[in-house]
């Protein structure tokens, strides 16, 4: 199973937009709403902050979204603040209890 | 407080043996599918292996299938990965993470796994 494909960064300033795409295939992404996104900081574990493509945990702020088209999942971050720099990975299940995960996307806020 | 706590990691030669643990608190561990996860230095995660909520079913990944073995004891609330025949490649630190609609919601801390002669 390959990784799923993020570009490795993407840079916003305080207030702005930033999206991050997720490219698989329809083994894995584009065959099952079950993508989530993380958020790993520095020397910490990752943090689920998307789930089933859309849905958020609890505690998590609605700055955070997802969505997913075909085989491209996608994470959007309204409004960039500072906390929010981090390095982000989407992960799908791919079927038979299989799961990927994505190459990873570092946050800049400028 | 919902916690995972692994331990069992160290150094080891290539071909030796390790096994992880990872402790549950705070929740009702019987209930919950649960993974081992890894991740090399500088690396993105990677999904190791999956077990249901009462251990009658398990997958690993290709690349540890043969060699790795997850299981679970629900009384003592405790995971376990056993690793064989450890490769350099396998060098990483492992997570423990609890299953949530096929999402993770709960990390351990993570445990260092370093295969080197």
């Amino acid at each position: 199973q390959s990784a799923l494909t993020q570009p490795p960064s993407a840079s916003g300033s305080p207030g702005q937009s930033v999206t991050i795409s997720c490219t698989g295939t329809s083994s894995d992404v584009g065959g099952y709403n079950y993508v989530s996104w993380y958020q790993q900081r520095p020397g910490k574990a990752p943090k689920l902050m998307i789930y089933e493509v859309t849905k958020r945990p609890s505690g998590v702020p609605d700055r955070f979204s997802g969505s997913k088209s075909d085989n491209t999942a996608s994470l959007t971050v309204s409004g960039l603040q500072a906390e929010d720099e981090a390095d982000y990975y989407c992960s799908s299940f791919a079927g038979g209890s299989n799961y990927v995960f994505g190459t990873g996307t570092k946050v800049t806020v400028l | 407080e919902v916690q995972l706590v692994e331990s069992g990691g160290g150094s080891v030669q290539p071909g030796g043996s390790l096994r992880l643990s990872c402790a549950a608190s705070g929740f009702t561990f019987g209930a919950f599918w649960m993974h081992w996860v890894r991740q090399a230095p500088g690396k993105g995660p990677v999904w190791v292996s999956r077990i249901n909520s009462d251990g009658s079913s398990t997958v690993h990944a290709d690349s540890v299938k043969g060699r790795f073995t997850i299981s679970r004891d629900n009384a003592k609330s405790a995971l376990y990965l056993q690793m064989n025949s450890l490769r350099a490649e396998d060098t990483a630190v492992y997570y423990c993470t609890r299953d949530y609609n096929k999402g993770m919601d709960v990390w351990g801390q993570g445990t260092t796994v370093t295969v080197s002669s």
